[in-house]
């Protein structure tokens, strides 16, 4: 079953621009990761939220988590053509939930 | 550079071969995955192996067996496979780190087995 739930699908933007994706989900959580897999390859953990934490910070990534909304959002800032790739949010939660990814977003930085 | 394994990188098979993927890590991590994905979707969990002991199991047909012979060490082993089994194999390693009721450790994934049944 899926957890998470990316929005928007596909998002093309300008390099320079900031990219902005959100993961919305259904059940309790006890932490909220985020992943980045370019094409045909192996998926790469970007950072970790966890339920008690509102935002984090990590290079040009920020990530807030709303639990009260059951939200989260992925903030990319002076996004390059390298960020080009799929991003999915995987939830970690109740036993049995071990990282179940949302459908992902496919982000494209044009040069 | 990943620090899991996987290989072959690419399998072509017929339904009716025996094939083996395998997967390597050397982190010292005691979960590891398999995981399956379809272009443009994302990775579905399959099996989740916890120290050793199969954990997960999530009604993967019997045609896919997992086994986990030490703890740096993943196969799954294939046979009379269907064509719509092809599809993308992740292995992953992580930490155990329980928090909760769940393993909240990151995920390290290996670049993956590309297989084709035919």
């Amino acid at each position: 079953s899926q957890q998470g739930e990316e929005d928007p699908q596909a998002l093309s933007i300008q390099e320079g621009e900031n990219a902005t994706m959100n993961c919305s989900y259904k059940t309790s959580i006890n932490n909220l990761q985020w992943y980045r897999q370019n094409s045909g390859r192996g998926l790469v953990h970007l950072i970790l939220i966890r339920s008690n934490e509102r935002e984090k910070h990590s290079g040009r990534l920020r990530v807030t988590l709303d639990t009260s909304k059951k939200s989260s959002s992925l903030l990319i800032t002076a996004s390059r053509a390298a960020d080009t790739a799929s991003y999915f949010c995987a939830t970690g939660g109740n036993y049995g939930q071990n990282f179940v990814f949302g459908p992902g977003t496919r982000l494209s930085v044009l040069p | 550079d990943t620090e899991v394994t996987q290989t072959p990188k690419h399998l072509v098979m017929g339904m009716t071969n025996k094939k083996s993927l395998k997967c390597e890590q050397h982190m010292g991590h005691r979960a590891m995955y398999w995981y399956k994905q379809k272009a443009k979707k994302p990775p579905e969990l399959m099996f989740v192996y916890s120290y050793e002991k199969l954990s997960i199991n999530e009604s993967v047909p019997s045609r896919f067996s997992p086994e986990c012979p030490n703890s740096s060490l993943l196969n799954l082993h294939l046979h009379a496979l269907q064509p719509e089994d092809s599809a993308l194999y992740l292995c992953a390693s992580s930490q155990v780190e329980w928090t909760g009721q769940a393993n909240t450790g990151e995920l390290f994934f290996g670049e993956g087995s590309r297989l084709t049944v035919l």
